[in-house]
């Protein structure tokens, strides 16, 4: 079965304290990995989408690796504002039927003043 | 910019109610999407429309039903609703469903079936 395994859970760091979270994936045919963010009572936003293995994409804070295996969202002295839920999203080919995106669980980020 | 609206924003209902969530989007998006969040589960895809006039079941769909009504509004209804359907629903919208194509999200409707 195709899974998206975000780690850790939860992360609480200070500010401009730098750390990277997880996005590992067990699926065939992939298309393409997303990160988004979501804020508390909101949508996710998207930030990034990777394409094939080594592949890199940076904003402001944050950066965003893939590996064959996994990704990693990279967090460079992050600020209070960069407190949220980052969901890792892989798209991958079916065969048919519904080829959405499967989402992971989540990281939730707070970082601390 | 608007983006995708959905309402509404809460819902409380027993069990055997139904409902209608509207969405709509001013993006002029080809591809609309349903999708639950519930607690320590990732985004569940229910249904999505990649096309003006055509609708798919997505990963979860009982229980549900969908129209496009056209290229700008999505609804989800709920025909009997059941505790099970408690969760908060997001309505996006995408330019196609090619590959690789970013989605963009409404606020959610947070729903409660007691």
């Amino acid at each position: 079965e195709d899974q998206v395994t975000q780690s850790p859970e939860a992360l609480r760091l200070q500010e401009g304290e730098s750390s990277s979270l997880n996005c590992s994936y067990t699926v065939s045919g992939l298309r393409g990995l997303f990160w988004y963010r979501q804020d508390p009572g909101k949508g996710p936003e998207f930030l990034f989408t990777l394409y094939s293995a080594g592949e890199e994409k940076e904003k402001e804070r944050l950066k965003a690796t893939l590996t064959k295996k996994e990704s990693f969202l990279h967090i460079t002295a992050p600020k209070p504002e960069d407190s949220a839920t980052y969901l890792c999203a892989v798209q991958h080919y079916s065969g048919g039927g519904a080829d959405g995106l499967t989402f992971g669980k989540g990281t939730h980020l707070i970082i601390q003043p | 910019n608007a983006g995708v609206t959905q309402t509404p924003k809460f819902q409380v209902l027993k069990t055997g109610q139904s409902m209608t969530l509207q969405c709509a989007q001013d993006m002029n998006h080809n591809s609309m999407y349903w999708y639950r969040q519930d607690p320590g589960m990732g985004l569940r895809l229910i249904y999505y429309s990649a096309s003006e006039g055509t609708t798919d079941k997505g990963e979860v769909p009982n229980g549900y039903n969908v129209s496009r009504l056209n290229k700008r509004e999505f609804s989800l209804r709920l025909e009997s609703a059941a505790p099970s359907q408690t969760s908060v629903y997001f309505c996006a919208s995408s330019e196609s469903r090619r590959r690789n194509e970013k989605l963009f999200f409404g606020s959610g409707t947070q729903l409660s079936v007691l």
